[in-house]
């Protein structure tokens, strides 16, 4: 069974510090790893990663894949208080099905 | 970026009646569509893949007489909640993809509360 774990389950900083959620996998016919921000409605999307070692960047935003660690880590810069949600990772598997798997989702909460 | 709505934003019901809820994408052709459910403070929980014109793919532990889905077009897949009950109160999410990527666009969401 395909399985996603996010760590830690919940965060809490000050803002302006920088932070870094971890997501590994084991998924069989891996295809790509998902990020996702979700505040009070339906998750937006962050990022998709299908190659190993190249970073992807959004603002203060970036993301890396670690094939070989069936691996990936979210950094946050200069967090903000709107950077206050539930970030979900995802995995997708199988060209041809799209199905996610999920994790749990990390809980960032930035005080003022 | 793709755009996905639902509709109803929320809904109250009473126990035993049914509730359909409607997912769209707005400016591209979902060729399949997935429904989720997402309990408080927990991830989503994929309950079943719709693909256009065929029968949906349920998840394990979902039960397909109870979670009716209809995919009828590119543009618009159904999830209809039979003989709701209390327990079936979540918060209900679909997600279109446009075809052979992972990436998925999500709509807004519906919170379904029974009664």
């Amino acid at each position: 069974e395909d399985k996603v774990v996010q760590s830690p389950l919940s965060l809490v900083v000050h803002e302006g510090d920088t932070v870094t959620l971890n997501c590994s996998y084991e998924v069989t016919n891996f295809r790509s790893l998902l990020w996702y921000k979700q505040e009070k409605k339906a998750p937006t999307f962050l990022f998709m990663l299908t190659s190993s070692g190249i970073e992807k960047k959004s603002g203060r935003l970036s993301s890396i894949l670690d094939k070989k660690e069936l691996s990936s880590i979210l950094n946050i810069t200069a967090t903000q208080t709107g950077d206050s949600a539930i970030y979900l990772c995802a995995v997708g598997a199988n060209f041809g099905n799209e199905k996610l798997t999920f994790g749990t989702g990390t809980r960032l909460t930035i005080i003022p | 970026g793709a755009v996905v709505s639902q509709h109803p934003s929320w809904v109250i019901c009473k126990s035993g009646t049914s509730v359909k809820i409607e997912c769209r994408s707005l400016d591209f052709q979902a060729t399949t569509m997935f429904w989720y459910r997402q309990f408080p403070k927990q991830s989503l929980m994929l309950m079943a893949t719709s693909n256009e014109g065929s029968k949906a793919t349920y998840e394990q532990g979902v039960e397909k007489d109870k979670f009716l889905i209809n995919h009828a077009s590119l543009t618009l897949s159904t999830l209809t909640v039979t003989s709701a009950h209390p327990e079936d109160s979540s918060f209900y999410i679909c997600s279109g993809g446009s075809g052979g990527h992972n990436e998925q666009f999500f709509g807004p969401g519906t919170r379904l509360t029974v009664l």
